[in-house]
């Protein structure tokens, strides 16, 4: 079974340039995650999404950053315009999430993002 | 709020040795989940287990165990004759109502383990 794919694997970019990360949660899956992993901070949530509805965004950093949702097989990460200190590796996620159960996330491979 | 804590930054191991990894969290939610998950060097994060707050039966699989204690609220997870694949960072997370579905992780555990 496919998991969750995120690309690019590896983004090396100069500051001031736009950012583009994709996802494709895996297939009946309802719910989607995008996480960031720093050494600082850890692993933190940036948003998620239920049935393609954005439904917690309080984790966005600032309104340099937008997520989207555009279909069920489909999501995006845009950072723009990107600052080195937005270097780090983005996680997707996706579950199944009936109501209540927090079915466990899986994981994409990441993006790590070096911005110069 | 919910918060988790993983004390432990780094463990070191020799291989065969038994090393227990803690995880104590804090929540407000009556009903919540607690997972474990492992990074190996290469990056990706791999599912290990999940447990719900009425559920403190300790699971073993295979050379892994959880201990779930809600009077201490503990999530310990112990690996048995630990190998140099187990070498990984593992992370503890919860998730419950506070939270939605998002999950909430630890710091992490870096554990190596040396032939």
């Amino acid at each position: 079974d496919a998991g969750v794919i995120q690309s690019p694997r590896h983004e090396v970019t100069e500051m001031g340039q736009e950012v583009t990360l994709r996802c494709k949660p895996i297939s009946g899956h309802d719910y989607l995650f995008w996480y960031r992993q720093t050494m600082m901070r850890g692993l933190e949530l940036l948003i998620y999404f239920n049935n393609n509805v954005p439904i917690d965004d309080s984790g966005m950093p600032e309104d340099r950053f937008s997520a989207k949702m555009p279909n069920a097989s489909f999501s995006t990460l845009k950072i723009q315009p990107s600052e080195p200190r937005d270097s780090a590796v983005y996680f997707c996620a996706s579950s199944p999430g009936t109501a209540g159960s927090n079915q466990p996330q899986h994981f994409g491979d990441g993006t790590r993002l070096s911005i110069l | 709020a919910q918060k988790v804590t993983q004390a432990q930054t780094e463990i070191s191991v020799v291989e065969k040795e038994d090393v227990t990894l803690d995880c104590v969290y804090e929540t407000r939610d009556t009903t919540y989940y607690l997972f474990w998950y492992k990074q190996p060097p290469s990056g990706e994060l791999v599912f290990l287990i999940r447990r719900n707050s009425f559920d403190e039966q300790n699971e073993i699989s295979g050379r892994y165990s959880w201990n779930f204690q809600k009077s201490t609220s503990s999530f310990n997870f112990t690996i048995t004759a630990s190998q140099v694949v187990d070498s990984a960072v593992y992370f503890c997370a919860l998730s419950g109502w506070d939270s939605g579905y998002a999950l909430n992780f630890g710091k992490g555990t870096s554990l190596l383990v040396t032939p």
